[in-house]
């Protein structure tokens, strides 16, 4: 049973436009998510995160927002550029839920961002 | 800062034999490193999660005695793949948690395993 799902397998933007990665968790334990973007052949490279005790943080051209009641959250990139093009994963934990806060991914989405 | 290094980045070797995966986290301790496993088009499936100075735990389905782990210090794990064969054949990412921080988890660029 997947805890983290992405199920938009790929998406594409156009450059400048926004792009919208959708990220749905059934574990009402996860109370830290993060997003991840992954080239081939590369680990995945941190991104940006929320604590559950926040709705919204924002990092440059990255926001990432939490919708605790809808288990809901999204990666909004504006403006999209060319070098955003990859694999984006969301990553959720429970910090405190005896888990020792280990990661749980959900598949992935591919960006692909045309200029 | 929050860099993690592997090595080696790529690896060929012969059906039986050993492969050791070295992942150090370069400025900052980690009490606690991950081993995940990628097949192509897949999610990062994790392998065991490796404590400093204790044995590693290991998700379910994950062989201990076929991918041995140390973490000897708070800057070195590794990863011994034993006895490998070619269905072994994947993409190795460790991970290293910053407990001084927000326990986000860190990458290493990982190491292809190809086994003839």
């Amino acid at each position: 049973d997947q805890q983290v799902k992405q199920n938009s397998p790929s998406l594409s933007v156009q450059e400048g436009r926004i792009s919208i990665l959708n990220c749905d968790y059934t574990n009402s334990m996860f109370d830290y998510f993060l997003w991840y973007k992954k080239y081939p052949a590369e680990g995945p490279t941190f991104l940006i995160s929320i604590s559950s005790i926040k709705d919204k943080n924002e990092d440059g051209r990255f926001t990432v927002f939490l919708n605790k009641s809808a288990k809901h959250l999204s990666l909004h990139i504006v403006p999209s550029q060319p070098g955003d093009s990859a694999v984006y994963f969301c990553a959720a934990s429970a910090r405190y839920g005896g888990s020792q806060g280990n990661l749980i991914f959900g598949k992935g989405t591919k960006l692909s961002v045309k200029p | 800062g929050a860099v993690v290094s592997q090595h080696p980045s790529r690896v060929i070797c012969k059906s039986g034999t050993s492969v050791k995966i070295e992942c150090r986290s370069l400025d900052f301790q980690a009490t606690t490193m991950f081993w995940y496993r990628q097949f192509p088009k897949k999610s990062l499936m994790l392998m065991a999660t490796s404590n400093e100075g204790s044995k590693a735990t290991y998700e379910q389905g994950v062989e201990k005695d076929k991918f041995l782990i140390n973490h000897a210090s708070l800057t070195l794990s590794t990863l011994t793949v034993t006895s490998a064969h070619p269905e072994d054949s994947s993409f190795y990412i460790c991970s290293a948690r910053d407990v001084q921080g927000t326990d986000t988890q860190y990458f290493g660029p990982g190491t292809r395993l190809t086994v003839l």
